[in-house]
């Protein structure tokens, strides 16, 4: 058990363009969610899987935001058309449901910077 | 936005004391989660709480499930200098399977 991974770690892009991230859960964790968090804030929540089916995402996501988990395993997180208000670390995190508990175990974020 | 008020935002103290912070929320919450954050990773797990009234101990950090399920609290006994960092609690209410965050604590400890 490696952990929840996050890739790229890092992302600069400009304004307009489309970046994609990817997170790898925990391997027996079949929920999956996605926050957003800007310096000085909490992470926000985004959106969230239980398997492959996305069943709840938060107002914050625009429809230039779009997730997907389509093996119920890895998920993507792409923003299309890039603002710079969409500059923050954006953060995956897992956890076991139901029989398990709520805990979820975050990943060590992708940071993206739009210029 | 934040649904949760943290207090206190930011804390520095000597090496070797005791730190409180708490968490309060305006709803009632079936789960609180405690989390500490180093800059430029992710948040990392440190407490559960569950149940109303509910203590619970992770070495030297303490966290208590406030008993009118509002509110809760951590504690950090003989802080060291790896204890720097932002700690988060998120809590998630009865119908909701997403936890909702404060804005964070702070903490500076110096040896």
């Amino acid at each position: 058990d490696t952990g929840v991974s996050q890739n790229p770690r890092h992302k600069i892009t400009k304004r307009g363009q489309n970046v994609t991230f990817r997170c790898d859960p925990i391997s027996e964790h079949n929920r999956l969610y996605w926050y957003r968090q800007t310096l000085g804030q909490g992470p926000e929540f985004l959106t969230y899987f239980q398997n492959e089916a996305q069943l709840e995402k938060s107002r914050l996501l625009s429809d230039r935001f779009s997730a997907e988990r389509p093996k119920g395993s890895f998920s993507t997180l792409e923003i299309q058309r890039t603002e710079q208000g969409d500059s923050a670390m954006y953060l995956c995190a897992s956890s076991r449901q139901p029989g398990g508990s709520y805990e979820q175990y975050f990943g060590p974020g992708t940071r993206l910077t739009v210029t | 936005g934040q649904q949760l008020n943290q207090s206190p935002q930011s804390m520095f103290i000597q090496e070797g004391e005791d730190v409180s912070m708490n968490c309060t929320s305006s709803s009632i919450f079936n789960t609180w989660l405690w989390y500490k954050q180093d800059p430029g990773e992710g948040p990392v797990l440190l407490i559960a709480l569950y149940k109303a009234g509910e203590l619970t101990s992770n070495g030297r950090l303490t966290a208590q499930f406030g008993i009118t399920r509002k509110d809760s609290f951590l504690n950090i006994s003989a802080s060291i200098p790896s204890d720097v960092g932002i700690y988060f609690c998120a809590g998630r209410t009865y119908n909701n399977n997403d936890m909702r965050f404060g804005a964070g604590t702070r903490l500076t400890v110096k040896p």
